[in-house]
């Protein structure tokens, strides 16, 4: 089992649609969380820190979830530019960050 | 503020040959990661430095070695490529070990 897993997508929405993304993780130990954006050969850019209150930012979501071990991702009101591919990261007491394989999100008119 | 910057962009290189890619952290920052991108999947951590030691190292063999300099700027080197070396090479600076990365445009090597 792999210590991050996402579902590779693509997720497929129309603009406006409200969408969420799950990430699951395997190491209990974990204690850090992030989402991060990732546009076609380019570079990650970070999204947010998850925290375990929650975390919001404009249309944008953050859930943890320790007792299930998984992070959740929701946008809210997608934009054609939304459309890139959503990594989540876990990061355990070694601090090993560990990315998921990402999930594909395509926002059409 | 001058974010993550990486040299060089593009390297092509032959197998059995060695290389040394470059990264300066985000200015305030003070901890260099390096990650290996293959297309399709998420980056993999190979190791991470902080005040001039290596702290952290994943799964990649001893071909893989680092260096921090006293500016915090780091390097990779990769001895004795292999068509596999190939990809997307990351380096993301943070303020302290565990806090937010920040990543720069990567370095992509293609072995031939």
């Amino acid at each position: 089992r792999k210590e991050v897993e996402q579902d590779p997508g693509p997720f497929n929405v129309p603009e406006g649609a409200t969408v969420a993304f799950n990430c699951t993780y395997s190491n209990s130990a974990s204690q850090s969380f992030f989402w991060y954006r990732q546009d076609c050969r380019k570079e990650p850019k970070l999204l947010m820190s998850v925290y375990s209150s929650g975390n919001e930012d404009g249309r944008f979501t953050a859930q943890l979830n320790r007792a299930s071990q998984y992070i959740s991702l929701l946008i809210r009101d997608s934009k054609l530019s939304d459309s890139a591919t959503y990594l989540c990261v876990a990061s355990g007491g070694s601090y090993i960050p560990t990315f998921g394989r990402g999930t594909s999100l395509i926002v059409h008119p | 503020d001058a974010g993550v910057t990486q040299s060089p962009t593009h390297l092509i290189k032959t197998r059995g040959q060695q290389v040394t890619l470059r990264c300066s952290p985000k200015s305030g920052h003070d901890t260099v990661s390096w990650y290996q991108q293959a297309l399709g999947q998420g980056p993999q951590f190979i190791f991470q430095y902080y005040e001039e030691e290596e702290r952290q190292r994943g799964n990649f063999p001893d071909r893989f070695s680092g260096h921090q300099f006293p500016n915090y700027s780091s390097e990779l080197n990769v001895n004795a490529l292999l068509l596999g070396d190939s990809a997307l090479y990351l380096c993301a600076s943070s303020r302290g070990t565990t806090n937010e990365q920040y990543f720069g445009p990567g370095t992509r090597l293609t072995v031939t």
